[in-house]
């Protein structure tokens, strides 16, 4: 299977809190994205980091690519109960059209 | 209009009927796909559809039937499914060869097969 791994599966915090998630994957891309799903309806798109960037911010949220051991970290600073949902990073394999590769996925709970 | 649509958002359906899946979407995407999702997992790629000629079939049985009537639809045909196939089915659409594109995704369609 080319599905990246995450994790944690599941991380739980407080409000206010920052949260780090991990994904790892085995092929060589073109781009990878984080999704975020609520309750499991859609997916809502976070942040695009293109393989040959290493940091990209937006708001709150910073992500890290490291191309050379296939991994790509996902933080999200000063937690909102708001920002309850799963996390999902995607890899968009270069094979000349857009084809996103889901990792597993990573449970935030985050508590008042 | 960053919208993309899916009706119905819940179906039961016996294994026995025929029903379809709709997706629509009006920001001018001519790639649209179709993704499968059972609970606690990451969404699977089930066909892609690009200037509405289907261009990835992730070796999907049969019994599901994909159609692009045009630029704005999509649609998945169901036919003899079985409980296994019991999942959210979501619809995406991007722009094609965006090369670093976002992929839009609908609510899903959360189905049961009885």
């Amino acid at each position: 299977s080319q599905q990246g791994e995450e994790d944690p599966q599941a991380l739980s915090i407080q409000e206010g809190e920052n949260a780090t998630m991990n994904c790892s994957y085995k092929t060589s891309i073109n781009n990878l994205q984080w999704y975020r799903q609520n309750s499991g309806r859609g997916l809502v798109h976070l942040i695009l980091i293109r393989s040959n960037e290493r940091e990209k911010h937006s708001g709150r949220l910073r992500v890290t690519l490291d191309t050379s051991k296939k991994s790509s970290s996902l933080l999200i600073t000063a937690s909102r109960a708001a920002d309850t949902a799963s996390y999902f990073c995607a890899t968009d394999l270069n094979t000349g059209f857009q084809k996103l590769v889901f990792g597993t996925g990573t449970r935030l709970l985050v508590s008042p | 209009d960053t919208e993309v649509t899916q009706t119905p958002k819940h179906l039961v359906m016996g294994m026995t009927n025929k029903k379809s899946l709709k997706c629509e979407q009006h920001m001018g995407h001519r790639a649209m796909y179709w993704y499968k999702q059972k609970a606690k997992k990451p969404p699977e790629l089930m066909f892609v559809y690009s200037y509405e000629k289907l261009s990835i079939n992730e070796s999907v049985p049969s019994r599901f039937s994909p159609e692009c009537p045009n630029s704005s639809l999509l649609n998945l045909h169901l036919h003899a499914l079985q409980p296994e196939d019991s999942a959210l089915y979501l619809c995406a659409s991007s722009q094609v060869f965006g090369g670093n594109t976002e992929a839009f995704f609908g609510q899903g369609t959360r189905l049961t097969v009885v």
